[in-house]
Parts: C-alpha cells; sequence; structure tokens
C-alpha cells in the first residue's frame, strides 16, 4: 500500500522544548489525521484536518493542512514526558476510502 | 464513544496452525474495518478492507488465502492467519471509520502475534 513521507524519524528533546514533525505525499489528500501510538497499542487519534489551509488545536498539539493538499504538519508546544511515543500521520485520497499511514515519528522526551 | 474492542492482545501459535483475531465495535456500526500490519519500529501497513456482506478488498502483495477476512455483521470483522509461519508474527490492528463525532478512524488495541 501507499505509504507517506514523515520526518524526522526520530527525536530526542528536554522537556519544555516545542517540537515539529511533518508527513508528505506524492499524492494530493482530501483529509489528513494525526496519531499517537504507545508501545503495545493502538494508535489513538489526536487532530483531524478536512480542508487546505486548515490550522487545528488540541490542547499543546497544533497540525495543519498544507495549502498544496501533499502536506501536513504537526506541532507539540512544552514538551512534557508522556508526549513520549511514536507519532502518525494518516492520509486519505479523494478517490479512496482507507487511510494510509506516514512512516512514524518517535519522540523522546528527556526530563 | 467509538470503541473498537480487539481480542486476543497478544497469542502465541506454532507454526502451522491458524489464528483467529476478532475487532467489535461496541457502541457503533462499522461497515468497514481496515486491518493493518506493523513490524516492530516501522509504520502500519494496509493488508485489507473488510466490508460487511461482501468480500475483502486486499492490498498489494497480500495473500488473500493466507489472511482470511470475515465481517458478518456490522460489529464484528475477523481475521485469519491461516496456516502460520514465523514471518507472519507481527502487531496486527485493525480499524473503523468513526461517521459521527469527532470523524477519523479508531483503532483497537492490536494483536500481537508471535509464531514459534
Amino acid at each position: 500500500g501507499q505509504q507517506l513521507n514523515q520526518s524526522p524519524q526520530s527525536m530526542f528533546i528536554q522537556e519544555g522544548e516545542d517540537v515539529s514533525m511533518n508527513c508528505t505525499s506524492s499524492s494530493i489528500f482530501n483529509t489528513w489525521l494525526w496519531y499517537k501510538q504507545d508501545p503495545g497499542e493502538g494508535p489513538v487519534l489526536l487532530i483531524a484536518l478536512y480542508k487546505a489551509g486548515e490550522l487545528t488545536s488540541n490542547g499543546r498539539l497544533t497540525a495543519q493542512f498544507g495549502i498544496t493538499r501533499k502536506d501536513s504538519f504537526l506541532n507539540i508546544s512544552a514538551s512534557i514526558p508522556s508526549d513520549v511515543g511514536i507519532y502518525f500521520c494518516a492520509g486519505q485520497s479523494w478517490s479512496g476510502n482507507q487511510f494510509y499511514f506516514g512512516t512514524g515519528t518517535s519522540l523522546t522526551v528527556i526530563p | 464513544g467509538a470503541v473498537v474492542s480487539q481480542h486476543p492482545s497478544w497469542v502465541i501459535c506454532k507454526s502451522g496452525t491458524s489464528v483467529k483475531i476478532e475487532c467489535r465495535s461496541l457502541d457503533f456500526q462499522a461497515t468497514t474495518m481496515f486491518w493493518y500490519r506493523q513490524f516492530p519500529k516501522q509504520s502500519l501497513m494496509l493488508m485489507a478492507t473488510s466490508n460487511e456482506g461482501s468480500k475483502a478488498t486486499y492490498e498489494q502483495g497480500v495473500e488473500k488465502d493466507k489472511f482470511l477476512i470475515n465481517h458478518a455483521s456490522l460489529t464484528l470483522s475477523t481475521l485469519t492467519v491461516t496456516s502460520a509461519h514465523p514471518e507472519d508474527s507481527s502487531f496486527y490492528i485493525c480499524s473503523a471509520r468513526v461517521s459521527r463525532g469527532n470523524y477519523g478512524y479508531t483503532f483497537g488495541s492490536g494483536t500481537r502475534l508471535t509464531v514459534v
């Protein structure tokens, strides 16, 4: 299946720092989702984006749907230890019903 | 709301045996469920799309005779790994589209399959 390019692959940051990650695709998507996955668990939805240019926040998390429809960004402000996990973007194209996932960003927060 | 219950959470089986994984939508009807496979430190790879009352749609490279999917009701989809081999060991996750509230897709908690 299709896979999206997500970067960075991993991040090690100090508690309190801000985090940015992005996801790019060669195809145009009409929906972008951001998930967090803890070890041994299924992904949990963080933010959903439906329109190009849309900027949506969920607490300390902010995500944007890129104008080109081929990318999306996730920012985490003032990171805390419980932010540790793997973050995945997921995109849905106009023609498809299913979502395809990014390669993931592993986040480690150092207290 | 919008909970998908997946069982078992982990299973160990011998080579050659079959394993069934269940996913149930607890408080909504899921006409479509998706099955993903995830290897350690890798992303989720879509295996197949399961539609209630019809045949599943498999992604390229996924053997439909090996990974049998049944979606007999609006709240239950099953994935059976037939004649399992060690290379089938992986984390399998189902998800269903939630058509109300926050939208998006909700995931089961995953099944860790180990074939010995």
